[in-house]
C-alpha cells in the first residue's frame, strides 16, 4: 500500500516570499500524484496533478510541482505567496490499481500561514 | 456546472444514535468516494461506489456503510455512533477513475455528544 509523508506540519512564510512544501511517497511501479488545498471550513480543492509525461506540472494560480521518480518526491512550490494562500495543503497518491478504486492516500497536511 | 453537494453541513448526534449523510455528485460523475477527516487521523478513505456497486472499502468497522443510487447520488450511514466518530465527512466524485481527478464537496461536520 502507498504511504505519503509531508515533512512539514506547518510552514510560516511572509507575503511575496517563496514557499516549498515537501512530499515524499513510498515507491511503486507507477503512481498518480496530486496536491489539494483546503481552506477553513471547506472541502478539498485540486491544485494540480501528475499522471504522466512532463515531470513539472503547473496550476493556474502560480503553484508548480515536480515529480522526481528517483527520489519518490512531489514537492510543491510557489515563487511568491499571497495572504490568500493561507490554507492547508495535502499531497495525495494513487497507484491506479483496480484495488485502489476511488482511494487516494493522503499525507498529514501542511499548514501554510502567510503573514504581511 | 454545479459542484459536489453534501447535506447537511452540520449535524449533532448523541452516542448510540445513527446518522445518514447525503452526497450529490457532479452531473455525469459515476464514481463517489467518502473520506473521514479528523485532527488525529487525518484523511481516511471509507469507501467508493461506481454505478451502484461498492468497488473499494477502507478499514472501518461495519457500523459504517454506504450505498449509491441509480442517479449516482450516494449516502453513507453510521450506526451506533461513538464519540470518536466526530469528524468532517467528505464526499468526492469523479467521472470514473483517479486519472480524471476527484472533486470534493464541502463536507458534513458530524459532532457526537
Amino acid at each position: 500500500a502507498q504511504s505519503v509523508t509531508q515533512l512539514d506540519s506547518q510552514v510560516p512564510v511572509f507575503e511575496e516570499a517563496p514557499v516549498e512544501l515537501r512530499c515524499n511517497y513510498s515507491s511503486s511501479v507507477s503512481v498518480y500524484l496530486f496536491w489539494y488545498v483546503q481552506y477553513p471550513n471547506q472541502g478539498l480543492q485540486l491544485l494540480l496533478k501528475y499522471l504522466s509525461g512532463s515531470t513539472l506540472v503547473e496550476s493556474i494560480n502560480g503553484f508548480e510541482a515536480e515529480f522526481n521518480k528517483s527520489q519518490t518526491s512531489f514537492h510543491l512550490r510557489k515563487p511568491s505567496v499571497h495572504i490568500s494562500d493561507t490554507a492547508e495543503y495535502f499531497c495525495a497518491v494513487s497507484d491506479g490499481a483496480t484495488d485502489s478504486w476511488g482511494k487516494l492516500q493522503f499525507g498529514a497536511g501542511t499548514q501554510v500561514v502567510v503573514t504581511p | 456546472k454545479a459542484g459536489v453537494t453534501q447535506t447537511p453541513r452540520y449535524l449533532i448526534k448523541t452516542r448510540g444514535q445513527q446518522v445518514t449523510l447525503s452526497c450529490s455528485p457532479i452531473s455525469g460523475h459515476r464514481s463517489v468516494s467518502w473520506y473521514q477527516q479528523t485532527p488525529g487521523q487525518g484523511l481516511q478513505f471509507l469507501f467508493e461506489y461506481f454505478s451502484e456497486t461498492q468497488r473499494n472499502k477502507g478499514n472501518f468497522p461495519g457500523r459504517f456503510s454506504g450505498r449509491q443510487f441509480s442517479n449516482s447520488r450516494s449516502e453513507m450511514n453510521v450506526s451506533t455512533l461513538e464519540l470518536g466518530d466526530s469528524a468532517l465527512y467528505l464526499c468526492a466524485s469523479s467521472r470514473d477513475s483517479v486519472i480524471y481527478g476527484y472533486t470534493f464537496g464541502s463536507g458534513t461536520r458530524l459532532t457526537v455528544v
